[in-house]
């Protein structure tokens, strides 16, 4: 079975500086997704990212950008200049490219992030 | 505004006492699906639905119901409550053939 691991359940960093949040995941399927989702405190989440594993290049959201290594199975985040309202929890997350409908979604369990001023 | 809305925010019960979450999304999205969020335990889904009448469990429907008779709505529904559903709720809501879920603020709900 697919697994999600953030091993990191706490992380913080300063204003304008970089923070890179973990994230592992074991599948046996080569052809797959990664997300990052953003919780912040009001709770809404929010994507951050996405991933396709066959795509070779790393995704890249404007401050956001994956480190993405296939063959460690490894998909971590980088927050570039961070900003204050980027203090949230954020969940990585996977799907097999083959989940049928409901496209389900493995979560890890979260790495709450902290910005200080 | 895009937007999934929940109903109630937060809400505190007692052990058998029916309830109901609402679900509303105004997107015209065929998908939906209810989450609960638990320390430890993550994002785990209780229900989904690939469009109206449409509804099939997930990987923990036990104790909850749903129903979808119209597009923009999917309540979450409560028969006797037990202190094990104590959580956090979320609902969601995307395109079909897309990625990107769109999740409501949340419910969280204590039974006592």
């Amino acid at each position: 079975a697919q697994t999600v691991t953030q091993s990191q359940p706490e992380m913080s960093v300063q204003e304008a500086e970089t923070v890179t949040l973990s994230c592992t995941y074991d599948t046996s399927e080569s052809d797959y997704y990664l997300f990052w989702y953003k919780q912040p405190p009001s709770r809404q989440m929010i994507l951050v990212i996405r991933q396709e594993a066959y795509k070779q290049q790393n995704a890249t959201e404007n401050r956001f950008s994956v480190n993405f290594q296939k063959a460690a199975k490894s998909f971590s985040l980088k927050i570039s200049d961070s900003q204050l309202g980027d203090a949230a929890m954020y969940f990585c997350a996977y799907r097999r490219s083959n989940a049928g409908n409901n496209r389900k979604l493995i979560w890890g369990l979260g790495t709450s992030l902290a910005v200080n001023p | 505004e895009a937007q999934v809305t929940q109903n109630p925010r937060y809400l505190i019960t007692v052990t058998g006492k029916k309830l109901t979450v609402t679900c509303s999304q105004n997107m015209n999205h065929e998908y939906m699906s209810w989450y609960r969020q638990d320390p430890g335990l993550g994002l785990r889904q209780i229900y989904y639905s690939m469009n109206v009448e449409v509804t099939d469990k997930g990987d923990v429907p036990e104790g909850y119901k749903v129903s979808r008779k119209e597009k923009r709505n999917f309540p979450l529904i409560l028969e006797s409550p037990s202190p094990n559903q104590t959580s956090l709720y979320f609902c969601a809501s995307r395109k079909t053939g897309a990625d990107e879920q769109f999740f409501g603020p949340g419910t969280r709900l204590t039974v006592l």
